[in-house]
């Protein structure tokens, strides 16, 4: 079946702008996350959607990134004002959530460059 | 404060030999545990996984060993394959907190043919 789908999967941006980042979750996963991975860090969490809940938005390094998810599917994370930092991998996961596997299949990323 | 660590950045091993991965964490309220494999420019592939309540887990050729009371977990794979090689990640969460997961810096593992 179709996987976790990421658009665009390379976006170059001048510093300032806004950017929005799409993630189409596997058809019937509950739960959506957003990751990042910037140059020389691991991966970290950013944001997490589950069902109609409120999102946890715990992860999120500051008030310029955004995130919503239309319908309980598709996601689109916004990166307002963007700032060179900002540049990293932007990955998105989704999940089933119940039963016993809680495993989160991820998608190819989104590659954003500041300059 | 990194909660999980891969002390080992990489891991070189001959074909057909194991290769052992580890991972150690800090944090005592995670109950669930995973392994994932990155190649460059894709996004992570679940391995396998692995429960706080158990101390084993295995599929084919991967096995995950959890020590709870040392805080950590090691993924073995045998026989190591050339299709192997890739970076794998060690991580952690919390099922109550909505399974954020929480990842290891990585070991980049190169299988020598």
């Amino acid at each position: 079946g179709a996987g976790v789908s990421q658009s665009p999967s390379n976006k170059v941006t001048e510093k300032g702008k806004d950017v929005e980042l799409r993630c189409d979750p596997i058809s019937g996963h509950t739960a959506l996350y957003w990751y990042r991975q910037s140059l020389g860090q691991g991966l970290e969490f950013l944001i997490y959607f589950q069902g109609n809940s409120a999102p946890d938005k715990s992860g999120l390094p500051s008030d310029r990134f955004s995130a919503e998810r239309t319908g309980g599917s598709v996601s689109t994370l916004t990166i307002q004002r963007t700032q060179q930092e900002d540049s990293a991998v932007y990955l998105c996961a989704s999940s089933l959530v119940g039963g016993n596997s809680y495993e989160q299949y991820f998608g190819p990323g989104t590659r954003l460059t500041v300059t | 404060d990194q909660q999980v660590k891969q002390n080992s950045p990489s891991l070189s091993v001959q074909e057909g030999r194991i290769s052992i991965l580890n991972c150690d964490y800090t944090n005592s309220m995670f109950d669930y545990f995973l392994w994932y494999k990155k190649y460059p420019a894709e996004g992570p592939t679940f391995l396998i996984s692995i429960s706080s309540i158990k101390d084993k887990n295995e599929d084919g050729r991967f096995t995950v060993f959890l020590n709870k009371s040392a805080k950590h977990l090691s993924l073995h794979i045998v026989p190591s394959q050339p299709g192997d090689s890739a970076v794998y990640f060690c991580a952690a969460s919390i099922k109550a907190a909505g399974n954020k997961l929480t990842f290891g810096g990585g070991t980049r593992v190169l299988v020598k043919p």
